[in-house]
């Protein structure tokens, strides 16, 4: 496409539900890149893949996150048993294969934990 | 751990002001810096990006930027702004490590509210 898109751009949800957040790349886009935005602060890292792999998920805060990406395009992050905490927005980027790293963002999707 | 530096939260300026909003970063080896703009309702949008050459790089919308790899500083400037700069600015970092991690590591971000 001609964006990375992210799906739902809004998800409301109550304390201990699960939910799962998408991800579809810029077509081509090797790497995915999830991060978390709180309120007033930069984005943060969670965790990113190459094609399918992931390679690094040292920014996931525990156990309840986890992400896939098992064809190499579309990315989903799961967050179970969600907590009041959770509440942010979650942003996705994807960036081309070779030497430009620049990565370009979806739109987020903002979840609110009640 | 690595980290990222803006130390302006929230700028007001009149339009025609000039502008230059702080990034700093710490050392870590060779980086590649970059300035995010997230205007009302939108998404992070690329404004402008440094790997190497030149330190001084020109952006869209008339931005620029200044890589003082001593003082481990990239500032973001516009000589004259635009009512409709009004955004959240974000200065972001790379750092080339033999992890091969590619992850950004943002600033807090700095709110640029510009009065007409």
């Amino acid at each position: 496409g001609a964006g990375v898109s992210q799906s739902p751009r809004y998800k409301v949800t109550k304390r201990g539900q699960d939910v799962a957040l998408r991800c579809d790349p810029i077509s081509g886009h090797v790497s995915l890149y999830w991060y978390r935005q709180a309120l007033g602060q930069g984005p943060e890292f969670l965790t990113y893949f190459n094609y399918e792999a992931q390679q690094d998920k040292s920014g996931l805060p525990n156990d309840r996150f986890s992400a896939e990406r098992p064809e190499g395009s579309i990315s989903t992050l799961t967050i179970q048993r969600t907590e009041q905490r959770d509440s942010a927005m979650y942003r996705c980027a994807s960036s081309a294969p070779g030497r430009d790293e620049t990565q370009y963002f979806g739109p987020g999707t903002r979840l609110l934990v009640l | 751990a690595q980290s990222v530096s803006q130390h302006n939260h929230h700028v007001i300026l009149s339009e025609a002001a000039s502008l230059e909003l702080g990034c700093n970063y710490s050392y870590g080896g060779t980086v590649n810096l970059f300035w995010y703009v997230q205007y009302p309702g939108q998404h992070l949008q690329l404004l402008l990006k440094y790997f190497s050459g030149d330190p001084l790089v020109k952006g869209i919308k008339g931005f620029e930027a200044e890589f003082i790899k001593s003082k481990f500083s990239f500032n973001l400037r516009k000589p004259s702004v635009q009512w409709s700069d009004t955004a959240e600015y974000f200065c972001a970092v790379t750092w080339h490590m033999d992890t091969g991690r590619r992850a950004l590591t943002f600033g807090s971000g700095t709110r640029l509210q510009v009065q007409p």
